[in-house]
């Protein structure tokens, strides 16, 4: 079993939904989580970081962890055709190696 | 420039080749990542610097891999005697002092053995 598992998808929604991706984790040693955007033949870049169980809002983004259950979630309001992407879930014990999900492929149709 | 950069961009070598892929992080972050991507999967991680020192390469799946970083910025990961499992693409990240688990990630190199 790996230590992180997310649904690979795909994800399809109109433009306009709500998107909710999600990942759980099996190493509770985890203490900072990251969310990364990856397009076709790029890098991931970093959408989302965040340390603490709660939730994290940035413009139509929101990162949710719950450590208690092992859980985080990114969720994407008012989707558009710009947001379709991979969006891989990343996690760290601090300050070393990033352990990342397989990536979930989204698509928002116009 | 502003990010990281990696290059050869696209690498195809026939299996039994060495291959030499560079990174060049943003400059003044102290820390650097190597990691491999494989088609439909994550990133996982192969080693980890820490200015010039390697400070982790558990991650490296053999002998084969070799990476340095002897002045504590341009990194090179080495690959001998490729194989085609080693098709995939590899990817540098760099993080600052203060900013410790926020890593940036280059565009990567596409690796293809024959």
């Amino acid at each position: 079993q790996k230590e992180v598992e997310q649904d690979p998808g795909p994800l399809s929604v109109p433009e306009g939904a709500i998107v909710s991706l999600n990942c759980t984790y099996s190493n509770s040693a985890f203490q900072y989580f990251m969310w990364y955007r990856q397009y076709s033949r790029k890098g991931p870049e970093l959408l989302m970081y965040t340390y603490s169980s709660g939730n994290k809002e940035d413009g139509r983004f929101t990162a949710q962890v719950d450590k208690s259950s092992k859980y985080i979630s990114l969720f994407i309001r008012d989707s558009q055709p710009s947001d379709s992407a991979t969006y891989l879930c990343a996690m760290t014990q601090g300050a070393q190696k990033l352990v990342f999900g397989q990536g979930t492929r989204l698509t928002i149709n116009p | 420039g502003a990010g990281v950069s990696q290059s050869p961009r696209y690498k195809v070598a026939k299996r039994g080749q060495d291959v030499a892929l560079r990174c060049d992080p943003i400059s003044g972050h102290v820390s650097l990542f190597w990691y491999q991507q494989a088609l439909g999967q994550g990133p996982e991680f192969l080693t980890y610097f820490q200015n010039e020192a390697q400070l982790d390469k558990s991650g490296l799946p053999s002998d084969r891999f070799f990476a340095e970083r002897p002045e504590g910025s341009v990194s090179t990961l080495k690959i001998q005697r490729t194989q085609q499992e080693d098709s995939a693409v590899y990817l540098c990240a760099s993080s600052s002092r203060t900013q410790r688990n926020e890593q940036f990630f280059g565009p990567g190199t596409r690796l293809t053995v024959l």
